[in-house]
């Protein structure tokens, strides 16, 4: 079935180190593909998305490229900051509309 | 404006209790989602509303777990008998609906934690 594989946590990362975590997803069609971002505390919420091969997702210094050749989406950052410290969880939705998760990654960067 | 509220925030029932988990999507999104989010993994499906019909319930695990939306806004999830095993934090989230029935970007509440004892 369709499903969603995550590097799995904890990372600990240094400020301004670079930043990837590994999303590798499994899917009978061609899906759209999301990563949340979970602060301490907070609800999911939408950091970045893309929703057909090779389109790429960015925001707030985030990038992930939609890879259909290696069915993946990793997420990256260039320089990380303390308040960048969250779970993040790569998705994917297909023909329906419910999502499947992955098992999230926790990230916490030190200053 | 506003996003998903969900309450209480927190509940802390009995083995066999019966339990309502409430949802406020964003005002104007037909659709309505539910997920179980157990410790250490991510949120699993439970069921899909559009309007004020399921669409799909498939993720619900048995027929202890049933929700309604009665209005097409606000939405309940209840638990029947409640077992330990159902201690997870139970997301809700609500999108817009395109034209052609896909649904746009989920918007997920804080979620309510329900803790079993």
């Amino acid at each position: 079935g369709d499903s969603v594989t995550q590097m799995e946590g904890p990372v600990t990362l240094s400020e301004e180190a670079f930043l990837t975590i590994n999303c590798t997803y499994t899917a009978t069609g061609y899906p759209s593909l999301f990563w949340y971002v979970q602060y301490p505390g907070e609800g999911l919420q939408l950091l970045l998305k893309a929703t057909k091969a090779d389109d790429k997702g960015s925001n707030k210094g985030f990038e992930a490229t939609y890879r259909k050749e290696t069915t993946s989406f990793h997420l990256e950052k260039g320089s990380v900051q303390v308040s960048d410290s969250a779970v993040y969880f790569c998705a994917l939705i297909l023909d329906g509309n419910q999502f499947y998760f992955g098992t999230g990654t926790s990230l916490t960067v030190i200053p | 404006g506003a996003g998903v509220s969900q309450t209480p925030s927190n509940k802390v029932t009995e083995k066999g209790k019966y339990v309502e988990l409430r949802c406020d999507p964003i005002s104007g999104h037909t659709a309505l989602y539910w997920y179980r989010q157990s410790l250490g993994q991510g949120p699993e499906f439970l069921i899909y509303f559009q309007g004020t019909g399921a669409a799909d319930d498939s993720g619900l695990p048995n027929d202890r777990f049933f929700a309604v939306r009665p209005e097409g806004s606000v939405s309940t999830l209840k638990i029947q008998r409640t077992e330990r095993g159902d201690s997870a934090v139970y997301l809700c989230a609500s999108s817009l609906t395109l034209g052609t029935g896909i649904t746009d970007t989920q918007y997920f509440g804080p979620g309510t934690r329900l803790t079993v004892l």
